[in-house]
């Protein structure tokens, strides 16, 4: 069991550039988010998926897509990178059923936008 | 919306015990919850309140107190590998896409010191 898993580990980019990253989880969970964490900013939602098929916003959506084609798949894509875009993003999942609302991250990817 | 207020760091030797603060306002409330994040690694889930009271799992504690607005986490006999990020995370609203969108506090370093 890998658990939830992200692809790429890091990225760099220059402006303007598009990218995908990946995350994958193999616990068939119904629920997958994607976060982005900044210094001193906690973590905050961009968009999430409640099953295959289905995204909806989170808090800080704009200049990121979503799409949730395969249950065990949730792609986070960057149509044109920005400066304002660096920082580190984790994917989440967990079991619809789940109400103590433990969510179970993956490892995190590292894009810096120059 | 919600809003979390969490202090910023907390420095204890080993072998002390060291209570870490949150208090949230929020329109909807369902749950607390803990994450523990090591500087660079991925969030993991600590512990989850619904209910009014203390739950202890271990060597950490987390109180919630729905009527204040306030809940902590106790980590008592302290371990250097406790020294690491601190996040509180409210459970939203019941929405139309579920349950289980978390809104973190801005989280609290602990540096255990031998």
């Amino acid at each position: 069991n890998a658990g939830v898993t992200q692809t790429p580990k890091f990225r760099v980019l220059k402006t303007g550039q598009s990218m995908t990253l990946l995350c994958a989880q193999d616990m068939n969970h119904e629920y997958m988010y994607w976060y982005r964490q900044d210094p001193g900013m906690g973590l905050r939602l961009i968009h999430y998926s409640v099953g295959e098929g289905t995204t909806a916003k989170g808090e800080v959506p704009d200049g990121y897509n979503v799409s949730r084609l395969k249950k065990q798949n949730f792609l986070l894509g960057l149509e044109s990178a920005a400066p304002s875009q660096t920082s580190v993003y984790f994917c989440a999942s967990n079991p619809s059923t789940d109400e103590s609302a433990a969510q179970y991250f993956g490892p995190g990817t590292r894009l810096l936008v120059l | 919306g919600q809003s979390l207020e969490q202090p910023s760091e907390v420095t204890a030797v080993e072998g002390a015990i060291v209570q870490i603060n949150c208090t949230y306002q929020t329109s909807g409330f369902y749950g607390l919850s803990w994450y523990q994040q090591h500087d660079g690694g991925a969030p993991t889930f600590l512990s989850y309140n619904a209910l009014d009271g203390l739950e202890e799992t271990g060597r950490f504690s987390s109180f919630l107190s729905r009527s204040k607005g306030y809940s902590y986490l106790l980590l008592k006999e302290l371990q250097m590998k406790d020294s690491a990020s601190y996040f509180c995370a409210v459970r939203a609203l019941r929405g139309y896409y579920g349950n289980n969108r978390l809104a973190f506090g801005k989280g609290n370093q602990v540096v255990v010191i031998p």
